[in-house]
């Protein structure tokens, strides 16, 4: 079982609604959690973070946290066709703030 | 600050040639990584060094790969000899203890090896 999951994708939805990305992660002391999005043939950069249970806006982002769950995802209301890249769930280790594990990424494609 | 700051942009070379890949980190960060990503395995960790000391290389493929930190503001890793299943976008990122730990990534290097 690998430490940080995503769910499968690709991702695909159209134009204004609402995409869902899902995490799940294994080590329970795990304290920091990211998203990062990637566009084709571009550097992984950073969208959002968190730290505590429950939600955090960011614009058109939210991400929400239940560390009992093991659980994060990232939510992108009024979806746009630039929002169309691959997204990077990462965790920080919680013995070792500094590093970051990275799932796979769910590549998400918003059809206008 | 300029961020993180990889180069060469893009690397091709022959087989069994040596190649450095080169990073200066943001400045006052005290983590660095260097990751490699491939379609077929994802964003792979090759090693992280804190404070210029390298912390965990257990993501090194194998002993031709090396890198090193020689101060706060430069790392290298090196391949020798390179072999074509290197081909490969590395990344170098930093981050800071003292600012929540995200990672910020450098532009990448293309590695092609022919």
């Amino acid at each position: 079982q690998k430490e940080v999951e995503q769910n499968s994708g690709p991702l695909s939805v159209p134009e204004g609604a609402i995409a869902s990305l899902n995490c799940t992660y294994s080590d329970r002391g795990s304290q920091s959690f990211f998203w990062y999005r990637q566009y084709s043939g571009k550097s992984p950069e950073l969208i959002m973070s968190i730290y505590s249970n429950g939600d955090k806006e960011d614009g058109r982002f939210t991400a929400q946290l239940n560390k009992a769950s093991q659980y994060v995802s990232l939510l992108i209301r009024d979806s746009q066709p630039s929002d169309s890249a691959t997204y990077l769930c990462a965790v920080n280790e919680g013995t070792n703030a500094g590093k970051s594990t990275f799932g796979d990424g769910t590549t998400l494609t918003v059809k206008p | 600050d300029a961020g993180v700051i990889q180069s060469p942009r893009h690397e091709v070379t022959e087989m069994g040639q040596e190649v450095t890949l080169r990073c200066k980190p943001i400045s006052g960060h005290d983590y660095l990584f260097w990751y490699r990503q491939t379609m077929m395995r994802g964003l792979e960790l090759l090693i992280y060094f804190n404070n210029n000391v390298p912390i965990d290389d257990s993501g090194m493929p194998e002993d031709r790969f090396s890198a090193k930190m020689p101060n706060a503001s430069f790392s290298t890793l090196k391949i020798q000899p390179s072999e074509p299943r290197d081909s490969a976008v590395y990344f170098c990122a930093s981050s800071s203890t003292d600012k929540n730990t995200e990672a910020f990534f450098g532009q990448g290097t293309r590695l092609t090896v022919v």
